[in-house]
């Protein structure tokens, strides 16, 4: 099975501060990775696919990389409505696996 | 209005069965790939099992293999998840997501979750 690590686990940022979220596959998924974003008492929502693809309606100050086992999301001036739980997701194999998520709190 | 919505969830013992359907709206459910994905309270998302379109090919995780069955009916646009032996770690909210996409995919449309609870 393909794991999925997500770095770090939570994290603390204030309005308008730049932040960059890791997820690590245990093996090569090519660009077959997908990032969720999950707010308290909702179901996810598709921010990204295939590791950069920004999904419509999504804001630009999301934005995606990586390939292989390497990926990572970055928010750029974090605004009100980011604060969430995201979630990275492969596609390349079954289980499709989930990391554990990376909740963005309010410092 | 393009959505999903689960439904047949609820409170159960252990060892006893349910069924989910997940029902589709305002889009042709045999034109997609579906997935069912579950979240214990407090918990991150966790894969369940997966179905092609036309149902030939189904895919479950290692703790729900043998006792879960997913099925599909594209006339009633509806999915389902029939769930057996249920333990108290399938406690969880259960949801339906439709596939986007080719080679990669995506869960690009979620329902809002159907909770079920596992206990004595």
């Amino acid at each position: 099975d393909v794991q999925m690590t997500q770095s770090p686990s939570s994290l603390s940022a204030s309005l308008g501060d730049r932040l960059t979220i890791s997820c690590r596959a245990s093996q090569s998924i090519s660009r077959y990775l997908n990032w969720y974003q999950q707010k308290a008492g909702s179901a996810p929502k598709l921010l990204i696919c295939a590791a950069s693809i920004l999904q419509s309606g999504v804001p630009s100050r999301f934005s995606g990389r990586g390939s292989g086992t390497d990926f990572s999301l970055t928010i750029n001036s974090l605004q009100p409505e980011d604060f969430a739980t995201y979630y990275c997701q492969q596609s390349y194999s079954v289980p499709y696996t989930f990391g554990q998520g990376t909740k963005v709190e309010i410092k | 209005q393009v959505q999903l919505v689960e439904s047949g969830g609820g409170a159960v013992q252990p060892g006893t069965s349910l069924r989910l359907s997940c029902t589709a709206s305002g889009f042709a459910l045999t034109s997609y790939p579906m997935h069912w994905v579950r979240q214990a309270p407090g918990g991150g998302l966790d894969w369940v099992s997966f179905i092609s379109y036309n149902g030939n090919n189904k895919y479950y995780a290692d703790s729900v293999q043998g006792r879960f069955t997913i099925s599909r009916d594209n006339s009633e646009n509806m999915l389902f998840l029939q769930m057996n032996s249920l333990r108290p770690d399938d406690t969880a909210i259960y949801y339906c997501a439709r596939v986007n996409g080719g080679a990669i995919w995506n869960l690009d449309l979620w329902g809002s979750g159907t909770l079920v609870t596992v206990s004595s």
